[in-house]
């Protein structure tokens, strides 16, 4: 069975600080990790990363993967109160209709 | 753009009383999804089309039936309430087989069984 393992479970930290979230996976057959954001409502997509090493950005968030060591880490810098939201990653492999396997999400709470 | 519309966003059920949770997209995706998240908990599958005409179980399928009569519409049915189906419901639809094959989310439905 597929999981994801994400860390911390919650995060508090105040504006302007840099925050690094963590997402461990184990997933048959891999193809891709996703990053959402889900403020109140629904999540809403952040990253796709299916290349070792490769980073990819977004004004000041940043993601990682490394299928080596099978885990991704997405960085938020400059933090601001906006940035408060649940943070999911998902697995996704190759087949099996191309399935998500969600981790419980890292609960970040930035601080004015 | 409407992208991917889900109705009602709230609902209160009695134990043992049904109902269908609506959605809808039109972004002429193959794939739907249905998945609930209890609180403080990342989203379990619950089922899962590839195109209409073809359902299938994810993690959490039992106490739920799906249909896909149509790309576009892809109903969510709970036929007898009970309290362990409290949750919030998205409903979210993707391209599989194109180079971006992200979802995108409905904006959930509150479902209370009391």
């Amino acid at each position: 069975e597929d999981k994801v393992v994400q860390s911390p479970l919650s995060l508090v930290v105040h504006e302007g600080d840099t925050v690094t979230l963590n997402c461990s996976y184990e997933v048959t057959n891999f193809r891709s990790l996703l990053w959402y954001k889900q403020e109140k409502k629904a999540p809403t997509f952040l990253f796709m990363l299916t290349s070792s090493g490769i980073e990819k950005k977004s004004g000041r968030l940043s993601s990682i993967l490394d299928k080596k060591e099978l885990f991704s880490i997405l960085n938020i810098t400059a933090t601001q109160t906006g940035d408060s939201a649940v943070y999911l990653c998902a697995g996704r492999p190759r087949t099996s209709g191309s399935r998500l396997t969600f981790g419980e999400g890292t609960q970040l709470t930035v601080n004015p | 753009n409407a992208g991917v519309t889900q109705t009602p966003k709230f609902r209160i059920l009695k134990i043992g009383q049904s109902m269908t949770l609506q959605c809808t997209q039109d972004m002429n995706h193959n794939y739907m999804y249905w998945y609930r998240q209890d609180p403080g908990m990342g989203l379990k599958l619950i089922y899962y089309s590839v195109g209409a005409g073809i359902t299938d179980k994810g993690e959490v399928p039992n106490g739920y039936n799906v249909s896909r009569s149509t790309t576009e519409d892809f109903p969510l049915r709970l036929e007898l309430a009970a309290p362990s189906q409290t949750s919030v419901y998205f409903c979210a639809s993707s391209y599989v087989g194109g180079s971006n094959e992200k979802l995108f989310f409905g904006s959930g439905t509150q479902l209370s069984v009391l």
